[in-house]
Parts: structure tokens; C-alpha cells; sequence
């Protein structure tokens, strides 16, 4: 099993630009969630899906920011227009359910807004 | 808001020696604990988790403990090794199916 697959890895951009982070869960798992990680706030959950269905986008911190699972293999995250604060390492993670189950998560991708 | 407090923030043992992180969670409700693993550039890992049925588990040199009425639970490293440098954090599960995390502990084995 490939585990879940997260592109790019890293990301530099400009304010101001659109980025989109991409996620492929790994297969079978039903629940897909994403992550933002800085030194300051830690790991928050920003998002997360149930059989391609947005379950809690209480986290996404404002409009600017988006997600989509259009199927069962592939999520987005998008921002726009980004600005510096949003750099971060970005987290999609997946579980067979979304409970009290592990989660599996991808190797990040590293934004960097300037 | 329901949170999970981890302590401490850095710790540093010698080889061989034991580690021990501590967290505290506030939602009552919590019934799955997972403790992960994060290595330089990678994602997570779990290592461990405990289930609110059961006070104590262990897995080979890992052992984690819940205190369901304190609303504590420790996680316990033995005969650490150069390996066992990493990020931990702790985690507790919300009634609403989320897992809230800890900030993390950043250990770092000594030789």
C-alpha cells in the first residue's frame, strides 16, 4: 500500500496567488481529513470528509480557504487568494471511519507564502 | 473549547534511560487516547493507543496509562535509544468524531 499520497511536498508562492494542495486517501479508507501544522498553534484540523461528504469545515480559517473531495481517491485544499500566514505544513490524513480509529496521515506538503 | 494540554514541551534523556510525557484532556466524553510519532519532514505516525475500558497497555518498550477520572493519560518510554528522538503528541477523540491534538514534545535521546 502506497499510504497516502500528498502533492506537491513543497510549495513556494506569492501573496496573493491561489494554491492548491492536493490528497489521495488511501484505498478503502472512508474518512479523509486535513491538517494544518505551524510551531505556534500546533496540529489543527481544518476539515474532514465521510464518504466524500464535508462532515466539520469548522476549522478552515476563512472563506479564502476551500476543500473538495470530488471521490472516494482524491481531495484539494484551496486557498485564495494565499497570504504569509497561511505558511504551514499541510496534512491530509485518512481512516477507515471517522471515529475512534487511526489516522494515517501523508508526508505534508510545506507552504510558503512570500 | 474542549482542548488536550501535553507537557512538557521539550524533554531530554539520556540513552537508556525512561521518558515520560503527561497530557490532560477536558472533554469527559473522550473515550479513544492515540499517541503519534513525528520524525524530521514526516507525517504522524500512530505508536499507541488506549481505550477508556482499560487502564494501562504496553507494546514492547512503549506503555501509555489513563486516569479516566483525573482525565489524565502518560505515555512511557523504556530503555530509550537514538531512535526514539522525535516529535510525540498525544491526542483525545470529541464526541463529535474529531481528535483534538496535543502541542507536542520534542525528545531528544542524549548519547
Amino acid at each position: 500500500d502506497a499510504g497516502v499520497i500528498q502533492s506537491p511536498r513543497h510549495e513556494v508562492t506569492e501573496m496573493g496567488q491561489e494554491v492548491t494542495l492536493r490528497c489521495k486517501p488511501i484505498s478503502g479508507h472512508n474518512s479523509l481529513f486535513w491538517y494544518r501544522q505551524t510551531m505556534m498553534r500546533g496540529l489543527e484540523l481544518l476539515i474532514y470528509f465521510n464518504n466524500n461528504v464535508p462532515i466539520d469545515d469548522s476549522g478552515m480559517p476563512e472563506d479564502r480557504f476551500s476543500a473538495k473531495m470530488p471521490n472516494a481517491s482524491f481531495s484539494t485544499l484551496k486557498i485564495q487568494p494565499s497570504e504569509p500566514r497561511d505558511s504551514a505544513v499541510y496534512f491530509c490524513a485518512s481512516s477507515l471511519t471517522p471515529g475512534s480509529v487511526e489516522q494515517y496521515f501523508g508526508p505534508g506538503t510545506r507552504l510558503t507564502v512570500t | 473549547g474542549e482542548n488536550v494540554e501535553q507537557h512538557p514541551s521539550t524533554l531530554s534523556v539520556q540513552e537508556g534511560d525512561s521518558a515520560v510525557i503527561k497530557c490532560t484532556y477536558s472533554d469527559s466524553a473522550s473515550n479513544y487516547f492515540p499517541w503519534y510519532k513525528q520524525e524530521l519532514g514526516k507525517g504522524p505516525q500512530l505508536i499507541i493507543d488506549i481505550r477508556s475500558n482499560v487502564g494501562e497497555k504496553k507494546d514492547q518498550r512503549i506503555a501509555v496509562t489513563l486516569n479516566k477520572t483525573a482525565k489524565h493519560f502518560s505515555l512511557h518510554i523504556t530503555e530509550t535509544q537514538p531512535e526514539d528522538s522525535a516529535v510525540y503528541f498525544c491526542a483525545a477523540n470529541l464526541r463529535d468524531d474529531k481528535i483534538i491534538f496535543g502541542k507536542g514534545t520534542r525528545l531528544h535521546i542524549l548519547p
